[in-house]
């Protein structure tokens, strides 16, 4: 399976500090997507890497793609309350299907 | 646009009544998925369309599963009999390669979810 898994579960910080979640796959991608969701809403795109990318920003975003470890990691800078949520990878093979990982939740405290 | 748009956002019902989830595209939006999440499982890929056929359904779990796309802006997911098990959020999305600005499906664009709890 080509479905990624979030490190850590669950991070807990406090309002301006940065947060890094990592994502791990297991075979070769064509791109990798991160989403958030809030509590009880639909999963909205944040940024998608290629495999050919290293590295992409967007606004207080920072994502890193190492396809040599199977490995990403999504960087949110100066984190807000508002920032609270669930984070997904999701992997995309050579059907470019995203396939989700089961999230990290982060909590942001004011 | 307004978005992917889900009905009902919410629904109770007794173990074996049938179930129908609805779901509205983004217009002018080929591709179309029927996810499921779960606190056990996660988000799972039950089924996607691609211009109203249906490419995939391996994730569809059982024969009690259905899912249609009559025409480019409408799809159902319908679940006959229901069970307990089945409680969960079922999300509709879609995208288009185009609305990615390239060849490969891209972004995903998710509706609100339909949150099912089978008593």
């Amino acid at each position: 399976s080509q479905q990624g898994e979030e490190d850590p579960q669950a991070l807990s910080i406090q309002e301006g500090e940065n947060a890094t979640m990592n994502c791990s796959y297991k075979t070769s991608i064509n791109n990798l997507q991160w989403y958030r969701q809030n509590s009880g809403r639909g999963l909205v795109h944040l940024i998608l890497i290629r495999s050919n990318e290293r590295e992409k920003h967007s606004g207080r975003l920072r994502v890193t793609l190492d396809t040599s470890k199977k490995s990403s990691s999504l960087l949110i800078t100066a984190s807000r309350a508002a920032d609270t949520a669930s984070y997904f990878c999701a992997t995309a093979g050579g059907s470019y299907i995203p396939t989700f990982g089961r999230g990290t939740s982060l909590i942001v405290h004011p | 646009d307004a978005g992917v748009i889900q009905s009902p956002r919410h629904e109770v019902t007794e173990m074996g009544q049938e179930v129908t989830l609805r779901c509205k595209p983004i217009s002018g939006h080929d591709y179309l998925f029927w996810y499921r999440q779960t606190m056990m499982r996660g988000l799972e890929l039950l089924i996607y369309f691609n211009n109203n056929v249906p490419i995939d359904d391996s994730g569809m779990p059982e024969d009690r599963f259905s899912a249609k796309m009559p025409n480019a802006s409408f799809s159902t997911l319908k679940i006959q009999p229901s069970e307990p098990r089945d409680s969960a959020v079922y999300f509709c999305a879609s995208t288009s390669p185009r609305a990615s600005g390239g060849s490969n499906t891209g972004e995903l664009f998710f509706g609100e979810g339909s949150r099912l709890t089978v008593l």
